[in-house]
């Protein structure tokens, strides 16, 4: 299995803030790379495919960017709806995975 | 817009099986663009691909509950399904059902998991 890991686990920030989030995989998995958006007691939601494809509906502060093994998931003026967990999660090779998560909170 | 809704009990004694349901409406189940999934979430953890199932019947399981797991499909109620036998303390959890979607980009498939059901909530206890 391709494994995914996430940094930081969390981190605090302000609204307005820019944030960067890192995913890295075990092994080259192209651009087959999936970010998510996860609140409380909700459904994670799809922001972004294929690496850097902004899905519909998704603000544009949200970016991704990465190929091969190494990918970075960025916020450009945080926002108050935006503190959450983020998942990465490979689509290249079965069983898909997901990484461990990181929690953006309020600092 | 097509809504994923997954239903069954809530409460499941060690050693059972889980059976759960997802209703998909707004849409057809028989899409030829799309696998559809089940995805779990054990409290305060992170998502767990359990397997997915192509409308046609073909199934990919997580070779670590493959023993496990069965999904099926039923066309003629939009529905899909999910049995996972033997549980344990360990297989509770949030249980998510989801479209994976062929999305295109260049000419090339990405498959990303685009829409979700709310989630139900499975406890394995006596």
């Amino acid at each position: 299995d391709i494994q995914m890991t996430q940094s930081p686990s969390s981190l605090s920030a302000s609204v307005g803030d820019r944030v960067t989030i890192t995913c890295r995989a075990s092994q080259s998995i192209s651009s087959y790379l999936n970010w998510y958006q996860q609140k409380p007691g909700k459904a994670p939601k799809l922001l972004i495919y294929a690496a850097s494809s902004l899905q519909s509906g998704v603000p544009s502060r949200f970016s991704g960017s990465g190929s091969g093994t190494d990918f970075t998931l960025t916020i450009s003026s945080l926002q108050p709806e935006d503190f959450a967990t983020y998942y990465c999660q490979q689509s290249y090779s079965t069983p898909c995975t997901f990484g461990p998560g990181t929690k953006v909170d309020i600092k | 817009q097509l809504q994923l809704q997954e239903s069954g009990p809530g409460l499941v004694k060690p050693s059972e099986t889980l059976s759960l349901t997802c209703t998909v409406s707004g849409g057809s189940i028989s899409s030829s663009s799309y696998y559809w999934g089940w995805i779990r979430q054990p409290p305060g953890k992170g998502l767990e691909w359990i397997g997915s199932i192509y409308y046609s019947g073909s199934t990919y399981y997580n070779p670590s509950l493959k023993s496990r797991v069965t999904i099926s499909v039923d066309t003629s109620k939009n529905q899909f399904s999910l049995k996972l036998s033997s549980v344990t303390a360990a297989d509770t959890a949030v249980y998510y059902c989801a479209r994976f979607g062929g999305i295109a980009v260049a000419g090339i498939n990405y498959d990303a998991f685009d829409i979700w059901g709310q989630g139900t909530m499975v406890t394995v206890s006596s």
